[in-house]
C-alpha cells in the first residue's frame, strides 16, 4: 500500500502567492523526487534530491530532502497560472531497489 | 524528439475482451515501467522491466501482463479486463535504476 503521505491534497491560491507542500513517511528514503503533471499529460520531473538536508532549486521551485530522510518539501514562489497541475512526490527506499513509491499528489489551482 | 509514446490515448472496452496498450521509447532507456493513476491513490506501479527479457511485478500486478522483447517496446496486456481496471495508465522509461522517469501522455481506459 501507500507509504508516502502527501499534503495538502489540494490547494486553491491567488496568483503571486507562495506555495508549500510536503511528503512524509514512516520509512527512510534514499532519494526524493518531485514531479508535476499538467492536465491531460504525464508527469514531468521537476527536482531530484539525493542527500539528507539537500536543498535544490529549479527556477521558482525549491525542494528539500528532510534531515530525518523520512520527508521532503516543495516550495513554489510567486505562483503563476501555469503552475496549475498535480504535484507528486516520489521516493526510493533501500529495500525497494529500483522501485519508486509515489505520494497521492497535491492538486494546485492558481486563480489569476 | 525524445519521447515515450503510448497508444491508444483513449480506449473503451467491455469486460473480458483482451486488449493491449503499446508503449515505445526512443531514448535507448534500459528501464521501463507501467503505472496506473486513480483519484486519491496517486501513481501505483503495475510492472517494470530493468532490461530486455527482464520483468518484475510492481505494487498492483494482478490482472496485467507485460513483455519486453525489444529494448524500446513494453506493451501492457489485459487478458480479461474487468471494470476495476478502469483507470488512467502511464508508461515511463529511464536510464539506469529508474528514478528519473520520462512519462508517456497516458491512456484513459474504461472497462464497461
Amino acid at each position: 500500500g501507500q507509504q508516502l503521505n502527501q499534503s495538502p491534497q489540494s490547494m486553491f491560491i491567488q496568483e503571486g502567492e507562495d506555495v508549500s507542500m510536503n511528503c512524509t513517511s514512516s520509512s527512510i528514503f534514499n532519494t526524493w523526487l518531485w514531479y508535476k503533471q499538467d492536465p491531460g499529460e504525464g508527469p514531468v520531473l521537476l527536482i531530484a534530491l539525493y542527500k539528507a538536508g539537500e536543498l535544490t532549486s529549479n527556477g521558482r521551485l525549491t525542494a528539500q530532502f528532510g534531515i530525518t530522510r523520512k520527508d521532503s518539501f516543495l516550495n513554489i514562489s510567486a505562483s503563476i497560472p501555469s503552475d496549475v497541475g498535480i504535484y507528486f512526490c516520489a521516493g526510493q527506499r533501500e529495500a525497494s531497489g529500483s522501485r519508486l513509491t509515489f505520494g497521492e499528489g497535491t492538486q494546485l489551482t492558481v486563480n489569476p | 524528439e525524445a519521447q515515450v509514446t503510448q497508444n491508444p490515448r483513449y480506449l473503451i472496452t467491455v469486460t473480458g475482451k483482451k486488449l493491449t496498450v503499446t508503449c515505445s521509447q526512443n531514448m535507448n532507456h534500459e528501464y521501463m515501467s507501467w503505472y496506473r493513476q486513480d483519484p486519491g491513490l496517486g501513481l501505483r506501479q503495475i510492472y517494470y522491466s530493468m532490461n530486455v527479457e527482464v520483468t518484475d511485478k510492481g505494487d498492483v500486478p494482478e490482472g496485467y501482463k507485460v513483455s519486453r522483447k525489444e529494448k524500446r517496446n513494453f506493451p501492457l496486456i489485459l487478458e480479461s479486463p474487468s471494470p476495476n481496471q478502469t483507470s488512467l495508465y502511464f508508461c515511463a522509461s529511464s536510464w539506469g535504476r529508474g528514478w528519473k522517469l520520462f512519462f508517456g501522455s497516458g491512456t484513459q481506459l474504461s472497462v464497461l
